[in-house]
């Protein structure tokens, strides 16, 4: 059973500060991966996709993979009321099942003002 | 990226009758897949559609329950069928989107948010 797990949460951070969103996956053959930010009531929004080891940088998003360890972050800078929302992982499986994804919980990120 | 469309967005049905969902794509694609996000839970996917065979379904899935329909390669539907109220969820449609038109991943429809009474 493919599995990704993300740090349990809530995560509360000042408006700001850096909030960093964890995750750890047990495929070791997936090779892509992406967070998407949902907004309570609505559908699932892709913000990050990630597919070679190191650091991927995008506005103020940071994904960061480590195959090795079998871990993806994601860091958001300077962080507003406007990032709250629940982050979700999913890590694209390997092998025959190659088109599907798996996803985590979620974390529910809260941006105080 | 793609853009979907999803019917209907929200439905209040009672226990014993089914619902279908409708998932209208802007471009065609090869494989479209419905998943369930159950209240304050992750995504689960349901089943995977491809035009002119059968869905492929999941573990805990099956036809009886949630037969799809995939008549071409821009439009599908879901039905939950004999509902009870464990079937309330959000239900998602999600295409890939195409690489090279920017980030490549998976895009959701807007969702069916499903109370059953």
């Amino acid at each position: 059973q493919k599995e990704v797990e993300q740090n349990s949460g809530p995560l509360s951070v000042p408006e700001g500060a850096i909030a960093s969103l964890n995750c750890t996956y047990s495929d070791r053959g997936s090779q892509s991966f992406f967070w998407y930010r949902q907004y309570s009531g609505k559908s699932p929004e892709l913000i990050m996709s990630i597919y070679s080891n190191g650091d991927k940088e995008d506005g103020r998003f940071t994904a960061q993979l480590n195959k090795a360890s079998q871990y993806v972050s994601l860091l958001i800078r300077d962080s507003q009321p406007s990032d709250s929302a629940t982050y979700l992982c999913a890590g694209k499986d390997s092998g025959g099942s190659n088109y599907k994804l798996t996803f985590g919980k979620g974390t529910l990120l809260t941006v105080n003002p | 990226s793609a853009v979907i469309s999803q019917k209907p967005s929200r439905d209040i049905c009672q226990r014993g009758t089914s619902l279908t969902i409708q998932c209208q794509v802007d471009s065609q694609v090869t494989m479209m897949f419905w998943y369930r996000q159950q209240p304050g839970q992750s995504l689960t996917l349901i089943a995977t559609a491809n035009q002119g065979s059968e869905a492929t379904y999941e573990s805990g899935f099956v036809i009886d329950k949630f037969p799809i329909s995939r008549p071409n390669l821009t439009f599908s539907t879901l039905t939950v069928s004999n509902m009870s109220p464990e079937d309330s969820s959000i239900y998602l449609c999600s295409v890939e989107t195409d690489p090279g038109q920017g980030l490549v991943g998976y895009t959701f429809g807007s969702g069916t948010r499903l109370t059953v009474v």
